[in-house]
Protein backbone atom coordinates (compact mmCIF):
# COMPACT_ATOMS: atom_id res chain seq x y z
CA UNK A 1 0.00 0.00 0.00
CA UNK A 2 1.14 3.66 -0.92
CA UNK A 3 1.79 5.15 2.03
CA UNK A 4 2.50 8.98 3.39
CA UNK A 5 3.78 9.12 7.16
CA UNK A 6 4.04 12.21 9.22
CA UNK A 7 5.83 11.96 12.19
CA UNK A 8 3.43 12.95 14.99
CA UNK A 9 0.06 13.11 15.54
CA UNK A 10 -0.37 15.35 17.89
CA UNK A 11 1.83 18.21 18.88
CA UNK A 12 1.99 20.88 21.91
CA UNK A 13 4.21 24.06 21.23
CA UNK A 14 4.62 27.36 22.78
CA UNK A 15 4.29 30.96 21.23
CA UNK A 16 7.70 31.49 19.45
CA UNK A 17 8.75 28.21 19.26
CA UNK A 18 10.46 26.87 15.72
CA UNK A 19 8.42 23.83 15.04
CA UNK A 20 9.29 21.07 12.28
CA UNK A 21 6.48 18.93 11.01
CA UNK A 22 7.75 16.38 9.20
CA UNK A 23 6.47 13.84 5.92
CA UNK A 24 7.62 10.58 4.76
CA UNK A 25 6.23 9.13 1.56
CA UNK A 26 7.28 5.84 0.03
CA UNK A 27 6.07 5.83 -3.69
CA UNK A 28 8.52 7.45 -5.23
CA UNK A 29 6.21 10.42 -5.96
CA UNK A 30 7.44 13.72 -7.90
CA UNK A 31 4.83 15.90 -5.78
CA UNK A 32 4.32 16.78 -2.38
CA UNK A 33 2.00 19.25 -0.42
CA UNK A 34 1.08 20.57 3.13
CA UNK A 35 -2.15 21.66 3.40
CA UNK A 36 -4.01 23.19 6.84
CA UNK A 37 -7.19 22.40 7.79
CA UNK A 38 -9.95 24.15 9.90
CA UNK A 39 -13.49 23.95 10.71
CA UNK A 40 -15.77 26.17 8.14
CA UNK A 41 -12.69 26.69 5.75
CA UNK A 42 -11.75 23.37 4.00
CA UNK A 43 -8.29 22.53 2.87
CA UNK A 44 -5.69 25.54 2.45
CA UNK A 45 -2.60 25.21 0.64
CA UNK A 46 0.67 26.39 2.01
CA UNK A 47 3.58 25.15 -0.32
CA UNK A 48 4.43 22.11 -2.44
CA UNK A 49 7.27 21.11 -4.26
CA UNK A 50 7.48 19.20 -7.67
CA UNK A 51 11.02 18.11 -7.12
CA UNK A 52 13.67 17.62 -4.44
CA UNK A 53 15.17 21.33 -3.22
CA UNK A 54 12.02 23.28 -5.36
CA UNK A 55 9.31 24.84 -4.00
CA UNK A 56 6.33 26.32 -4.69
CA UNK A 57 4.50 28.96 -2.21
CA UNK A 58 0.61 27.66 -1.86
CA UNK A 59 -2.59 30.01 -1.13
CA UNK A 60 -1.56 30.83 2.55
CA UNK A 61 2.41 31.15 2.71
CA UNK A 62 3.13 33.38 5.43
CA UNK A 63 4.73 32.12 8.50
CA UNK A 64 5.58 29.18 7.02
CA UNK A 65 8.56 27.67 4.98
CA UNK A 66 9.28 23.86 3.49
CA UNK A 67 12.35 21.78 3.09
CA UNK A 68 12.90 19.22 0.62
CA UNK A 69 16.28 17.67 0.71
CA UNK A 70 15.07 14.10 0.02
CA UNK A 71 12.96 13.03 -2.56
CA UNK A 72 11.02 11.10 0.05
CA UNK A 73 10.66 13.63 2.63
CA UNK A 74 8.62 17.16 2.88
CA UNK A 75 9.56 19.11 6.30
CA UNK A 76 7.12 22.52 7.16
CA UNK A 77 8.59 24.97 9.22
CA UNK A 78 7.14 27.25 11.14
CA UNK A 79 9.95 29.68 12.09
CA UNK A 80 7.77 31.24 15.24
CA UNK A 81 4.76 29.77 16.32
CA UNK A 82 1.95 31.76 16.89
CA UNK A 83 -1.25 30.80 18.36
CA UNK A 84 -3.32 31.72 15.03
CA UNK A 85 -1.65 28.80 13.55
CA UNK A 86 -3.04 26.23 15.91
CA UNK A 87 -4.53 23.71 12.99
CA UNK A 88 -4.40 20.45 11.47
CA UNK A 89 -2.34 19.94 9.58
CA UNK A 90 -2.29 17.22 6.16
CA UNK A 91 1.03 16.13 3.63
CA UNK A 92 -0.31 14.56 0.88
CA UNK A 93 2.01 13.02 -2.22
CA UNK A 94 1.18 12.70 -5.86
CA UNK A 95 2.74 10.92 -8.93
CA UNK A 96 1.56 13.85 -11.40
CA UNK A 97 4.71 16.13 -12.03
CA UNK A 98 4.42 19.21 -13.28
CA UNK A 99 0.80 17.86 -14.98
CA UNK A 100 -2.34 18.16 -14.25
CA UNK A 101 -3.24 15.90 -10.83
CA UNK A 102 -5.28 12.94 -12.63
CA UNK A 103 -4.87 10.23 -9.75
CA UNK A 104 -5.83 12.67 -6.81
CA UNK A 105 -3.16 12.77 -3.51
CA UNK A 106 -2.64 9.99 -1.34
CA UNK A 107 -2.98 11.98 2.11
CA UNK A 108 -0.98 11.42 5.53
CA UNK A 109 -2.74 10.69 8.74
CA UNK A 110 -2.39 14.80 10.19
CA UNK A 111 -0.69 16.42 12.62
CA UNK A 112 -3.21 18.36 15.36
CA UNK A 113 -0.89 20.96 16.68
CA UNK A 114 -1.86 23.55 19.24
CA UNK A 115 0.61 26.67 19.91
CA UNK A 116 0.03 27.90 23.28
CA UNK B 1 -8.50 29.86 -11.36
CA UNK B 2 -10.28 27.06 -10.22
CA UNK B 3 -12.52 26.88 -7.72
CA UNK B 4 -15.35 24.57 -5.78
CA UNK B 5 -18.80 25.08 -3.81
CA UNK B 6 -19.79 22.65 -1.27
CA UNK B 7 -23.80 23.42 -0.65
CA UNK B 8 -24.51 22.67 3.09
CA UNK B 9 -21.68 22.48 5.56
CA UNK B 10 -23.54 19.91 7.10
CA UNK B 11 -26.50 16.78 5.86
CA UNK B 12 -28.11 14.86 8.23
CA UNK B 13 -29.85 11.35 6.66
CA UNK B 14 -31.82 8.54 8.42
CA UNK B 15 -29.87 4.85 8.01
CA UNK B 16 -31.29 3.64 4.82
CA UNK B 17 -31.80 6.84 2.75
CA UNK B 18 -30.66 8.44 -0.23
CA UNK B 19 -27.49 10.35 0.83
CA UNK B 20 -26.80 13.58 -2.04
CA UNK B 21 -23.83 15.92 -1.19
CA UNK B 22 -23.43 18.73 -3.64
CA UNK B 23 -20.42 19.96 -5.28
CA UNK B 24 -20.27 22.92 -8.00
CA UNK B 25 -16.69 23.80 -9.88
CA UNK B 26 -15.23 26.57 -11.75
CA UNK B 27 -12.48 25.70 -14.15
CA UNK B 28 -10.88 27.31 -16.94
CA UNK B 29 -10.10 23.69 -18.08
CA UNK B 30 -12.28 20.55 -18.35
CA UNK B 31 -12.03 19.93 -15.15
CA UNK B 32 -10.44 16.29 -13.15
CA UNK B 33 -12.88 16.10 -9.76
CA UNK B 34 -12.37 14.23 -6.95
CA UNK B 35 -14.70 13.47 -4.11
CA UNK B 36 -12.48 12.55 -0.97
CA UNK B 37 -13.99 11.24 3.00
CA UNK B 38 -12.76 11.87 6.23
CA UNK B 39 -13.24 10.21 9.30
CA UNK B 40 -12.44 11.75 12.58
CA UNK B 41 -8.72 12.35 13.51
CA UNK B 42 -7.34 11.01 10.23
CA UNK B 43 -6.30 11.54 6.68
CA UNK B 44 -8.13 12.12 3.72
CA UNK B 45 -9.53 9.05 1.42
CA UNK B 46 -9.95 9.12 -2.15
CA UNK B 47 -13.73 7.65 -2.73
CA UNK B 48 -14.05 8.08 -6.45
CA UNK B 49 -12.62 10.62 -9.67
CA UNK B 50 -13.55 11.68 -13.12
CA UNK B 51 -11.08 12.62 -15.42
CA UNK B 52 -12.58 11.74 -18.90
CA UNK B 53 -15.06 9.18 -20.62
CA UNK B 54 -18.35 8.02 -18.97
CA UNK B 55 -19.61 10.78 -16.15
CA UNK B 56 -21.10 8.54 -14.01
CA UNK B 57 -18.87 7.35 -11.72
CA UNK B 58 -18.47 4.25 -8.84
CA UNK B 59 -15.87 4.70 -6.18
CA UNK B 60 -15.92 2.88 -3.14
CA UNK B 61 -18.23 2.28 -0.40
CA UNK B 62 -21.07 2.20 -2.89
CA UNK B 63 -20.88 5.40 -3.61
CA UNK B 64 -21.26 7.45 -7.06
CA UNK B 65 -20.90 10.45 -8.24
CA UNK B 66 -22.14 12.21 -11.90
CA UNK B 67 -20.07 14.78 -13.96
CA UNK B 68 -22.71 17.41 -15.89
CA UNK B 69 -20.94 19.65 -17.48
CA UNK B 70 -23.60 22.37 -18.67
CA UNK B 71 -24.45 22.33 -14.76
CA UNK B 72 -20.71 22.81 -13.24
CA UNK B 73 -21.35 19.52 -10.75
CA UNK B 74 -20.12 16.88 -9.48
CA UNK B 75 -23.02 15.44 -6.65
CA UNK B 76 -22.03 12.69 -4.76
CA UNK B 77 -24.84 10.30 -3.98
CA UNK B 78 -25.14 7.08 -2.07
CA UNK B 79 -28.61 4.76 -2.48
CA UNK B 80 -29.22 3.81 0.97
CA UNK B 81 -26.74 5.40 3.96
CA UNK B 82 -25.10 3.34 6.34
CA UNK B 83 -23.93 4.66 10.18
CA UNK B 84 -20.56 3.97 8.97
CA UNK B 85 -20.98 6.94 6.07
CA UNK B 86 -20.76 9.69 8.98
CA UNK B 87 -17.82 11.56 7.85
CA UNK B 88 -16.79 14.62 6.33
CA UNK B 89 -16.85 14.67 2.52
CA UNK B 90 -14.53 17.02 0.37
CA UNK B 91 -15.20 17.72 -3.21
CA UNK B 92 -11.95 18.80 -5.23
CA UNK B 93 -10.88 20.14 -8.78
CA UNK B 94 -7.93 20.20 -10.73
CA UNK B 95 -7.07 22.32 -13.36
CA UNK B 96 -3.72 22.65 -12.94
CA UNK B 97 -1.01 20.44 -11.03
CA UNK B 98 -2.81 21.43 -7.33
CA UNK B 99 -6.32 20.28 -6.00
CA UNK B 100 -8.31 23.01 -4.89
CA UNK B 101 -10.85 21.55 -2.16
CA UNK B 102 -14.55 22.81 -1.06
CA UNK B 103 -15.33 23.80 2.70
CA UNK B 104 -16.50 20.07 3.13
CA UNK B 105 -19.80 18.39 3.87
CA UNK B 106 -20.40 17.35 6.71
CA UNK B 107 -22.22 14.04 6.98
CA UNK B 108 -24.59 12.99 9.79
CA UNK B 109 -26.44 9.65 10.15
CA UNK B 110 -29.09 9.29 12.46
CA UNK B 111 -30.77 5.50 13.46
Amino acid sequence: DVKVTQSSRYLVKRTGEKVFLECVQDMDHENMFWYRQDPGLGLRLIYFSYDVKMKEKGDIPEGYSVSREKKERFSLILESASTNQTSMYLCASSGSGTGRVRDGYTFGSGTRLTVV
Amino acid sequence: AQSVTQLGSHVSVSEGALVLLRCNYSSSVPPYLFWYVQYPNQGLQLLLKYTTGATLVKGINGFEAEFKKSETSFHLTKPSAHMSDAAEYFCAVSDRSTLTFGKGTMLLVSP
